[in-house]
């Protein structure tokens, strides 16, 4: 099993619809967990931190279910300016005591259509 | 933005040539990262330095060599690369292992 997996898409919406994308993750030890969204041919940008009690802001809501090992990222009433990659990415122990390395997944791409 | 800058923003170069890309973070940060993305390509990490000491090699090629002077410098030097090693490199900056930020990147053309 990967590290971190998600679903490649492509996720085809129309414009005010609701999406959501999950995120798993293997290594039951890690502890911090982030998505980030990439526009073409630039950097990937954080979008939001993930806490165990769930994170809201504005139209975008991440949760983190611990159980069963995965992220979520929630898109309300998503926008044409939503379209981008999102990626999931997991603060993973490494070798070292106490060491930790935050590990991307490949992306999510989402295409908000008019 | 200032928090990552990145130098040069695009870069073509022969395979015989040396160049080397810079990166400095703005943040305080003291860990930095350099990671290459190639087209419809996950991010690869490449490089990693906590506190100027590079703690992560993963089996990158010797043709990029890593420098850190001070944990706000960070440069990646590139030499007698092959066309497959174009794609753009970031460079990303932490406080130790949390959320990282990125440089907006050196789009590199090998030819």
């Amino acid at each position: 099993r990967k590290e971190v997996e998600q679903d490649p898409g492509p996720f085809n919406v129309p414009e005010g619809a609701t999406v959501a994308f999950n995120c798993t993750y293997s290594n039951s030890a890690s502890q911090s967990f982030f998505w980030y969204r990439q526009d073409c041919r630039k950097e990937p940008k954080l979008l939001m931190s993930v806490y165990s009690s769930g994170n809201e802001d504005g139209r975008f809501t991440a949760q983190l279910n611990r159980a069963s090992q995965y992220i979520s990222l929630l898109i309300r009433d998503s926008k044409l300016s939503d379209s981008a990659t999102y990626l999931c990415a997991v603060n993973t122990p490494y070798s070292g005591a106490g060491s930790y390395q935050l590990t991307f997944g490949k992306g999510t791409k989402l295409s908000v259509i008019p | 933005e200032t928090g990552v800058t990145q130098t040069p923003r695009h870069l073509v170069m022969g395979m015989t040539n040396k160049k080397s890309l810079k990166c400095e973070q703005h943040l305080g940060h003291n860990a930095m990262y350099w990671y290459k993305q190639s087209a419809k390509k996950p991010l690869e990490l490449m490089f990693v330095y906590n506190f100027k000491e590079q703690t992560e090699n993963n089996s990158v090629p010797s043709r990029f060599s890593p420098e850190c002077p001070n944990s706000s410098h960070l440069f990646l030097h590139l030499h007698t690369l092959q066309p497959e090693d174009s794609a753009l490199y970031l460079c990303a900056s932490s406080q130790t292992s949390d959320e990282q930020y990125f440089g907006p990147g050196t789009r590199l053309t090998v030819t």
